[in-house]
Parts: C-alpha cells; structure tokens; sequence
C-alpha cells in the first residue's frame, strides 16, 4: 500500500478557501485516492474520492496530477464547524479492501 | 439507512471480565471492518470481513476476537484485556468493489481498569 504524507496541522479563518496536500508518491495504478474527515468522538466519514484529474462534489474538490504522486482537497470558503481531522488515503479496492488511514491533518478555523 | 450502529457507546470492563462490542448495518455491504483509535492518533486496521468471511487480521492480539454472524452484524469479542487497551473502537462498513466509501459508527469508547 502506498504511503501518504501530509502536513501535520494547518490554521485558516472563516470564508477562507483551505487546499490539503497529500504526497502519495508510491500510489499504484489501481489505487484510488480518498479524503476521510473526523471529529473529536466520532467515526470518520467519507469526503471525496478520485482517481485522476479533478473531481467536485457539494462539499470539496480533489485535485489530482497526471502523475498522481500527490493530491490537494480543497475546501471552499470554509466555517468554524470544518475544524477537524482530515485524513489522505490511498485505496485498492479488492474483495478484501484494506482501508488504512495516514496521520491525518489537524486543520483548525478560527473566527 | 446509510448508517453503522455500534453499542454500546460507553464500556468500562476489568482485565478479567469478558464482553463484546456489536456493529450493525443495514445498507447491505459485504464487507465489514473494526479500528481501534488511541487519543489523537488515526484509526488503526483491526480485522476485515469480506462476504462473512476474516480475510485481513492484522497481528490482532488474540483477546480480541472477532465474529461476523450474517451480514449485517459484525461483533468483537473481549477477554483479559489490558489497561493499555482501552481506546474507541470504530467498526465500518463497504461495499467490496471499486470506488466505494466506508461508512464509519461512533465508536464504542473502552476503558479497562
């Protein structure tokens, strides 16, 4: 399984737009890319997922280039209620999926 | 239903006491999962379920043991825990196939005394 590396801990302010860059430069051609959230107590739950290029949902956009050696969540104009840990995972689906989650990034928005 | 439903919430157990923790889910996936999750650490894979079936155990102690009845319900078994056990305990379902989100409970929050 590739290994993803993303930043520790990032800070930004309410309406901000946030980009998350993970580095996943193992990944292997059947490998997805898939973006967790968790909050304090809670399971983690799905964002966005995607194998190459740009895919957008109602919530954030996941960037990904042509090498797929890392990727960028973006959230848009972000409120205090984003305050949470946001995980980078590298997924290969099978009948057996092991989904195993990196350190994460703790982002933090303030007011 | 898009929803996992752990329970208990809350258990706090001796190191000499057996209990068990149950996962339920409704959304019809094959494939079942249990995390353990330290305080500000991620996730860490425990077992997975795959048609009803432990396919992935990885290096679980053996006091933990794991049990799917049927494929809605995915249970762990406790017996002589340690108190360095205690965490949340995450179970998540899936469907087996590409392109698929997990759908994670809240947990079960473990303390052994």
């Amino acid at each position: 399984l590739a290994k993803t590396t993303q930043p520790i801990s990032m800070d930004s302010y309410e309406g901000q737009e946030v980009n998350i860059t993970c580095s996943h430069n193992n990944i292997a051609t059947n490998d997805y890319i898939t973006w967790y959230q968790q909050f304090p107590s809670q399971g983690p739950r799905f964002i966005i997922q995607g194998y190459k290029t740009k895919v957008t949902n109602e919530v954030a956009s996941l960037f990904i280039p042509a090498d797929r050696k890392s990727s960028t969540l973006s959230l848009p104009r972000v409120s205090l209620s984003d305050t949470a840990v946001y995980y980078c995972l590298v997924v290969s689906y099978s009948s057996a999926s092991k989904i195993i989650f990196g350190s994460g990034t703790r982002l933090s928005i303030r007011p | 239903d898009t929803e996992v439903t752990q329970t208990p919430k809350h258990l706090v157990m001796g190191m000499t006491n057996k209990k068990s923790l149950k996962c339920e889910q409704h959304m019809g996936h094959r494939a079942m999962y249990w995390y353990k999750q330290k305080a500000k650490k991620p996730p860490e894979l425990m077992f997975v379920y795959s048609y009803e079936k432990l396919s992935i155990n990885e290096s679980v102690p053996s006091r933990f043991s794991p049990e799917c009845p049927n494929s809605s319900l995915l249970n762990l078994h406790l017996h002589a825990l340690q108190p360095e056990d205690s965490a949340l305990y995450l179970c998540a379902s899936s469907q087996p196939t590409e392109n698929t989100e997990a759908f994670f409970g809240q947990g079960t929050r473990l303390t052994v005394v």
